[in-house]
């Protein structure tokens, strides 16, 4: 079975420039959760949606990060501005009616 | 809200020996207490979890016990092998009600040296 799919698996931006990650959650699970992993925080929660639905946006750092699920098996998160402190690896994680959550390989954005 | 504590930060072990990383939790009210390995380039694993109607939980070389009445979980892996070697991240279930919220350690680099 394809695990949590993410695209692209790098992205390499200059500041004030607009980046999208996407996600394609496991067949079937209906939450999903955007994380950001640095060296300084660790592993955040970003936001997660359960059934489509936002639940939980408190992570998210300011109106630049937007988050989407416009359907079950997709989501987009988008920087727009993007500035150099965004720099970091973001992951994409899915689950089914359960705590257990299956991350995306990830997706590493560097902003120059 | 729920806060994670994790030690030790690096851990270095000789093949054969066995490893032990420690969590804490502050939230009486967590009851799932997964824990990931992340490799280099990949994204976090999940390699064993634990509910809080048990206290112990084994796979093969891989444990886990929870004290709840200390708030207190950790991960045992015995025999340790060189592939072992990675970061390792516990996490406690956040906000009350909040399904699926995970609070993560700031994780443990386990090296295992042949």
């Amino acid at each position: 079975d394809a695990g949590v799919i993410q695209s692209p698996r790098h992205e390499v931006t200059e500041m004030g420039q607009e980046v999208t990650l996407r996600c394609k959650p496991i067949s079937g699970h209906n939450s999903l959760f955007w994380y950001r992993q640095t060296m300084m925080r660790g592993l955040e929660l970003l936001i997660y949606f359960n059934n489509n639905v936002p639940i939980d946006d408190s992570g998210m750092p300011e109106d630049r990060f937007s988050a989407k699920m416009p359907n079950a098996s997709f989501s987009t998160l988008k920087i727009q501005p993007s500035e150099p402190r965004d720099s970091a690896v973001y992951f994409c994680a899915s689950s089914f009616r359960t705590d257990t959550q299956y991350f995306g390989p990830g997706t590493r954005l560097t902003v120059l | 809200g729920e806060n994670v504590e994790q030690h030790p930060s690096t851990l270095s072990v000789q093949e054969g020996d066995s490893a032990v990383i420690k969590c804490t939790y502050s939230d009486s009210a967590s009851n799932y207490f997964p824990w990931y390995k992340q490799e280099l380039g990949k994204g976090p694993q999940l390699i064993i979890d634990i509910r809080s109607n048990v206290g112990e939980k084994k796979d093969q070389r891989i444990a886990v016990t929870l004290n709840k009445t200390a708030k207190h979980f950790s991960l045992h892996i015995t025999e340790t092998q060189p592939e072992d070697s990675a970061v390792y991240f516990c996490a406690a279930v956040g906000a009350r009600g909040s399904q699926g919220n995970l609070i993560f350690g700031k994780g443990t680099k386990l090296s295992v040296k042949p």
